[in-house]
């Protein structure tokens, strides 16, 4: 149990429908992160959340849209996806991202395996 | 611009032999360096860490040491067993984020 919590853990969806995933902390953490693993790819780091706000967009396409509405949840809204956007998507929190003395220790969740067919 | 290499996978390895998982990275400044593990069905947790050159990393029998003049921050275990199997990620923090690599699959067989 890391605390950080992902629901679904698994999802199929088809290209034309919309889903959304789920994060939650409870850590007592700032800063939030959504990251996609793919495999024989670098993780790759999408979204940052700092105290709610925004504050790394890594050039993630407009059909995958993130929703922090408070320190402790995290979503990821899905809408028509492409099959190569099959991967495990993985949530993770740290204590305020950038503030002096952190030394980049994150916590992850178990991930959403994400199906696109 | 800044980047982590490690070794490609997957890694199989007889159980009590010695592994070497290689990580080299490039980056301006003196970031911090991170070793992260994911087991099966798991989510990526802290291995060990350094946060200056010459610091040395260790956890579980694992060890890394931060090698500023080779900038690299390679992973040892001296006697591996069937539970270390899983997937192995090198980072680093810098630019107030953490990068990390491509990961390496470790098997490890009784």
């Amino acid at each position: 149990e890391t605390g950080v919590t992902q629901t679904p853990r698994h999802l199929v969806m088809g290209m034309t429908n919309k889903k959304s995933l789920k994060c939650e902390q409870h850590l007592g953490h700032n800063a939030m992160y959504w990251y996609k693993q793919s495999a024989k790819k670098p993780l790759e780091l999408m979204f940052v959340y700092n105290f709610k706000e925004q504050t790394e967009n890594n050039s993630v396409p407009s059909r995958f849209s993130p929703e922090c509405p408070n320190s402790s949840h995290l979503f990821l809204h899905l809408h028509t996806l492409q099959p190569e956007d099959s991967a495990l998507y993985l949530c993770a929190s740290s204590q305020d991202a950038g503030a002096l003395g952190w030394t980049g220790e994150l916590f992850f969740g178990e991930g959403s395996r994400l199906t696109v067919l | 611009g800044d980047s982590v290499t490690q070794m490609e996978g997957p890694v199989t390895l007889s159980e009590e032999a010695f592994l070497t998982i290689n990580c080299t990275y490039t980056a301006t400044g003196y970031p911090s360096l991170f070793w992260y593990v994911q087991y099966p069905g798991e989510g990526l947790q802290l291995l060990l860490k350094a946060t200056k050159a010459d610091d040395k990393g260790s956890n579980k029998g694992f060890e890394a040491t931060y090698r500023k003049e080779t900038t690299s921050f390679h992973l040892e275990k001296g006697s591996v067993q069937v539970s270390d199997s899983a997937v192995y990620f090198c980072g680093y923090f810098g630019n107030e984020k953490l990068t990390f690599g491509t990961g390496t699959r470790l098997t490890i067989i009784p």
